[in-house]
């Protein structure tokens, strides 16, 4: 079975720095895209990245190029997302999500997500 | 930057035919796929390549493409279908990908 597990709320200050992660299993981590997803409160979806953990190519947004770190431990399948200096309008749901095998197959397994509250 | 827009609502009665449209500028030359949130939950992948449905997927659940419009259909809408809707191409370079606005179906 094909699961996603992120790791748990963050409660952090602002300037803070944050990792937080997205461990795959059930499938071969190294050969599919791994993307990120914010969704701030009451708003929706926004894309962030995605990294390839075979190789760790890594595509940003144009909106997150220079905020956020996206990397990825294939020894241990896990992906990254990290924060040098958090804002508290970072505060928001981030998903990860499995691209499918083929670049046309979209978003085809999610993450339950990680809710990072940043406030002073 | 590329955005995709949606309309922000629609309603609709049990039974009845739901469309939500996403306007593109790329949507020609780039696919289609929707996902459904429901509240407190992880979206899902409910069409992929403009009109395939995934595995498990209700087979009212349909979508369509004509110029830079995309459509997403629920024929014989139920209430569990009640849900924020997006759409999600990418850029005509294929740099990057970019969600829709989003839309809130409502079952009456």
């Amino acid at each position: 079975e094909v699961q996603l597990v992120q790791s748990g709320a963050e409660v952090k200050k602002p300037g803070e720095s944050l990792k937080i992660s997205c461990k795959g299993s059930g499938y071969s981590f190294t050969t599919y895209w791994i993307g990120w997803v914010r969704q701030m409160p009451g708003k929706g979806l926004e894309w962030m990245g995605i990294i390839y953990p075979g190789d760790s190519d890594t595509r940003y947004s144009p909106s997150f190029q220079g905020q956020v770190t996206i990397s990825a431990d294939k020894s241990i399948s896990t992906a990254y997302l990290q924060w040098s200096s958090l804002k508290a309008s970072d505060t928001a749901m981030y998903y990860c999500a499995r691209r499918g095998y083929r670049a046309n197959d979209g978003l085809d397994y999610w993450g339950q997500g990680t809710l990072v509250t940043v406030s002073s | 930057s590329y955005e995709l827009t949606q309309p922000p609502s629609v309603s609709v009665s049990p039974g009845q035919t739901a469309r939500i449209t996403c306007s593109g500028d790329a949507l020609p030359k780039q696919y289609a796929y929707w996902y459904q949130q429901k509240p407190g939950q992880a979206p899902v992948l409910v069409i992929y390549k403009d009109s395939e449905r995934p595995s498990g997927i209700p087979e009212r659940f349909s979508g369509s493409s004509s110029g830079t419009t995309v459509t997403l259909t629920i024929s014989g809408v139920q209430a569990e279908d009640e849900a924020d809707y997006y759409c999600q191409s990418a850029d005509s370079s294929d740099t990057y990908y970019v969600f829709g606005t989003g839309t809130k179906v409502t079952v009456l």
